[in-house]
């Protein structure tokens, strides 16, 4: 089975905090993603990457960054956390596609809730 | 732009019958539409997928129907059971090589005993 963790589940930061998420996957995927997930607004994509050292932005890149050093790992930065950014994370995980079988099915993480105070 | 978007935010059904969930989607180019399952405290799950090639697909106790002429994706769930009480995102690829799926905003389904 694909597996997906975050390093952690429940976080409480205070503003202007570091804020580092971290997000390790076991199946080789290429595709890595970090979403928020609020109420009433559903799963936002922050930022994505698709191979070693690559990265793109998402829907809502502002006030985060991320890394890709490893395959396997993704992580995502917050420099300097505000409350606005108080919110579930979840980091997920998808095979490249480049034959007409793969279809782009996302495998998440349990995700990580921050509060920041 | 692309969205999805759900018709209902919340179902509530008695345990035994069938639910129904309804998702909309803008973007005429998605190929590959998923609905996941989110629980309580945990990250989303993968139910079903299907293709734009298809109008049907059949799992356990599971079917998506897909219209291409509204735009309109459906989940239907036989003989709910209290287990199936979660949030349902609905979820489409618009293609491109890295994809990058665009969820819709979640229907809460309540299972009631």
């Amino acid at each position: 089975d694909v597996k997906v963790t975050q390093s952690s589940r429940y976080l409480v930061k205070r503003t202007g905090e570091k804020v580092f998420l971290e997000c390790v996957q076991d199946m080789d995927h290429e595709n890595m993603f970090w979403y928020r997930q609020d109420p009433g607004l559903g799963l936002r994509l922050i930022y994505f990457s698709y191979d070693v050292k690559m990265k793109e932005k998402g829907d809502i890149p502002e006030g985060y960054s991320v890394s890709r050093e490893k395959k396997e790992r993704f992580s995502l930065i917050l420099e300097s956390a505000s409350t606005n950014q108080t919110s579930m994370y979840l980091c997920a995980s998808s095979a490249f596609g480049t034959s007409g079988k793969y279809t782009g099915e996302l495998f998440f993480g349990e995700g990580s809730r921050l509060t920041v105070l | 732009g692309e969205s999805v978007g759900l018709h209902l935010p919340t179902l509530s059904v008695q345990e035994g019958d069938n639910s129904i969930i309804n998702c909309a989607y803008s973007n005429s180019a998605s190929d590959y539409f998923i609905w996941y399952k989110q629980e309580s405290g945990k990250g989303p799950q993968f139910i079903i997928d299907i293709r734009s090639n298809m109008d049907k697909r059949q799992g356990q106790r599971v079917t998506v129907l897909l219209n291409k002429t509204v735009k309109h994706l459906s989940l239907q769930i036989a003989a709910t059971q209290p287990g199936d009480s979660a949030v349902y995102f609905c979820a489409e690829n618009s293609g491109g090589s890295n994809y990058k799926l665009t969820f819709g905003k979640g229907t809460l389904l309540t299972v009631n005993p």
